[in-house]
């Protein structure tokens, strides 16, 4: 069955260091990733999309790789804040269907140090 | 700016009770979605509905029916509430398009006694 990991302890890091977060798959071959940022108590919130023709995608301090032979994708925060700290979750979606449905990982915490 | 609007934020109901979780979206968007979430298990695809009326069945959708009469409106629905169904629930919508990104409402905690 399909599968999604993603480090499930959480990441601790020093304000002004590289946030690195994994995630990988397992038998699925997705057309698209997604990433998005949850708080407690709240919605997640859309991040970043990347394709599978796509190898790296930036957003201002946000970087997202997709390696589709290795089944993984990598996702940067430079410069992190404490404010970036949070629960980040990749999510996988496959471009045959039109209902947008997506298929969830459990999510990694960062937890960013001042 | 896009809204996705829960009900509640917080619910407290009994074993066998009928439980009604409302959702509302204000973007004109197609897809409606139902997820719960619990801990170390991420989040999990209960229903979902591309079209006013049109409904499909997520990973879990044991024990859940939904409705979705109008297109801004989403309903899901605890038949015989159980307490293995306490968990938070989130509602997102999205675009018709596979590759929007879906946008969430803040979830409704439900603790059933």
């Amino acid at each position: 069955s399909q599968k999604i990991e993603q480090n499930s302890e959480a990441l601790n890091i020093q304000e002004g260091k590289t946030a690195t977060l994994t995630c990988n798959y397992t038998n699925y071959s997705p057309a698209y990733l997604q990433w998005y940022r949850q708080d407690p108590g709240r919605g997640p919130v859309f991040l970043l999309l990347i394709r599978e023709n796509e190898k790296e995608k930036r957003k201002e301090r946000l970087k997202v790789t997709f390696d589709t032979t290795l089944k993984q994708s990598l996702f940067h925060i430079t410069a992190s804040q404490p404010a970036d700290s949070a629960t980040y979750l990749c999510a996988l979606g496959a471009e045959t269907s039109n209902t947008g449905k997506l298929i969830f990982g459990q999510g990694t915490t960062l937890q960013v140090k001042p | 700016d896009v809204k996705v609007t829960q009900s509640s934020r917080y619910l407290v109901k009994r074993t066998g009770e009928k439980v009604f979780l409302e959702c509302v979206q204000d973007m004109d968007h197609e897809n409606m979605f139902w997820y719960r979430q619990d801990p170390g298990l991420g989040l999990r695809l209960i229903y979902f509905s591309y079209d006013v009326k049109m409904k499909e069945k997520g990973d879990i959708p044991e024990g859940y029916s939904v409705s979705r009469e109008k297109k801004e409106r989403f309903s899901l629905i605890l038949e015989s509430a159980s307490t293995n169904q306490t968990s938070m629930y989130l509602c997102a919508s999205s675009l018709t398009r596979g590759d929007q990104p879906q946008h969430f409402g803040d979830g409704t905690r439900l603790s059933i006694l």
